[in-house]
């Protein structure tokens, strides 16, 4: 099983749709949860971090957190042609004292049609 | 404008030789990360250093590929002797490792290599 896994999609909504990015890690005691968002030929970009259960909201988008079923997941409002890239969720996985690992998962590739 | 900066941007060589890529994180971070991204198997984690230290490099192939920290503005990853199956973006971040926004990194452009 691998410790972080998404959909690789594509996912594709018409322009002005709600777009729902998933993803499951592995590992129970992860603290730490990120989407970065990565155009193609480019380098990933953070676009949202969550730390605790629940929403988290930052203008279009809106986090999702439910450790207890190892669940994270991101969603886009009124998605735009813009959104087209790949997201990557990733999570800070604890192999044990001081070591802390960012765990990216494969990306699920979004496509926004006008 | 503080950022990641990763050189050289992209790398043709032949099988066999020898490949360094350099990395300067962004200034007051102390955790840096080389991660190599395939179509295939996405972002992979290479190595990772704490202040300077390597904390893990498990995921990172120790016949060919070694990651140096000299100082603190600069990382290394090299491979020696590179193959085609080493064709692919590497990518360095670094972080502020403080907090639970230490666990935030940023990315470089990457190198993009090709070995033939």
């Amino acid at each position: 099983q691998k410790e972080v896994e998404q959909n690789s999609g594509p996912l594709s909504v018409p322009e002005g749709a709600i777009a729902s990015l998933n993803c499951t890690y592995s590992d129970r005691g992860s603290q730490s949860f990120f989407w970065y968002r990565q155009y193609s030929g480019k380098s990933p970009e953070l676009i949202m971090s969550i730390y605790s259960n629940g929403d988290k909201e930052d203008g279009r988008f809106t986090a999702q957190l439910n450790k207890a079923s190892q669940y994270v997941s991101l969603l886009i409002r009124d998605s735009q042609p813009s959104d087209s890239a790949t997201y990557l969720c990733a999570v800070n996985v604890n192999y044990g004292g001081a070591t802390n690992k960012l765990i990216f998962g494969t990306g699920t590739l979004l496509a926004v049609q006008p | 404008d503080a950022r990641v900066t990763q050189t050289p941007r992209h790398k043709v060589t032949e099988m066999g030789q020898e490949v360094t890529m350099r990395c300067q994180p962004i200034l007051g971070h102390n955790t840096v990360f080389w991660y190599r991204q395939t179509m295939m198997q996405g972002l992979e984690l290479l190595a990772y250093f704490r202040n300077r230290a390597p904390l893990d490099d498990s995921g990172m192939p120790k016949d060919r590929f070694s990651a140096e920290m000299p100082d603190a503005t600069l990382a290394t990853l090299k491979i020696q002797p590179s193959e085609p199956r080493d064709s692919a973006v590497y990518f360095c971040a670094s972080g502020p490792s403080r907090g639970r926004s230490g666990n935030t990194i940023y990315f470089g452009e990457g190198s993009w290599l090709t070995v033939v």
